[in-house]
């Protein structure tokens, strides 16, 4: 199946800073990722959904100046927590679709990014 | 109400048990109906997709019953691996969007 790739893997940082993460599908170009949150014991909530060339579309309650989003090549797009703050630590799950093969609408998930904020 | 409703578990069973989970949804304009598994701490697998008329693969079948917006997962001879959270996943429309319940954590046991 296709692959996903998402950097970094985990990452910690101090409040008020800014994290930025990739995601990238590697063998296949996808013209439309999805970026999810999942908070423990709870379901992967959408936050956006992230094309390539233009803005992105946020899910309600989801701050587009928070959470920056960037899809500026059919391989790649990128997260960036602004100001983070300790409530924004979670599990962020990329995905993206792959409309050349394979199931249609079937979205490859990447391996995640645990942020934990201090 | 959420959209899709699953039952948390955990369900402890040993191995070689059959175990069933069920999910219901709530949009009945819901058109796309899935499984996927996720391991602790790690992305969500697609298991399979689920179909009206009811599909299997290997020791896994899934059910989908539209008129009462419930969709179940049976697992037959259950494996050590087999242990992780199950996640039953709704598409509506012909968008995008995936829509997750909270999962099901299944604990396979010697």
């Amino acid at each position: 199946g296709a692959v996903v790739s998402q950097h970094p893997s985990w990452v910690i940082c101090k409040s008020g800073t800014s994290v930025k993460i990739e995601c990238r599908s590697l063998d296949f170009q996808a013209t439309t990722m999805f970026w999810y949150r999942q908070f423990p014991k709870q379901s992967l909530m959408l936050m956006a959904t992230s094309n390539e060339g233009s803005k992105a579309t946020y899910e309600q309650g989801v701050e587009k100046d928070k959470f920056l989003i960037n899809h500026a090549s059919l391989t790649l797009s990128t997260l960036t927590v602004t100001s983070a703050h300790p409530e924004d630590s979670s599990f962020y799950i990329c995905s993206a679709r792959d409309l050349t093969g394979g199931v249609q609408y079937e979205q490859y998930f990447g391996p995640g990014t645990r942020l934990t904020v201090t | 109400r959420k959209e899709v409703e699953q039952d948390p578990g955990p369900f402890n069973v040993p191995e070689g048990a059959t175990v069933a989970f069920n999910c219901t949804y709530s949009n009945s304009a819901s058109q796309s109906f899935f499984w996927y598994r996720q391991d602790c701490r790690k992305e969500p697998k697609l298991l399979m997709s689920v179909y009206s008329s009811g599909n299997e693969d290997g020791r896994f079948t899934a059910q989908l019953n539209r008129a009462s917006q419930y969709i179940s997962l049976l697992i037959r001879d259950s494996k050590l691996s087999d242990s992780a959270t199950y996640l039953c996943v709704v598409r509506t429309g012909g968008g995008n969007k995936l829509t997750f319940g909270t999962g099901t954590q299944l604990k396979v046991e010697l």
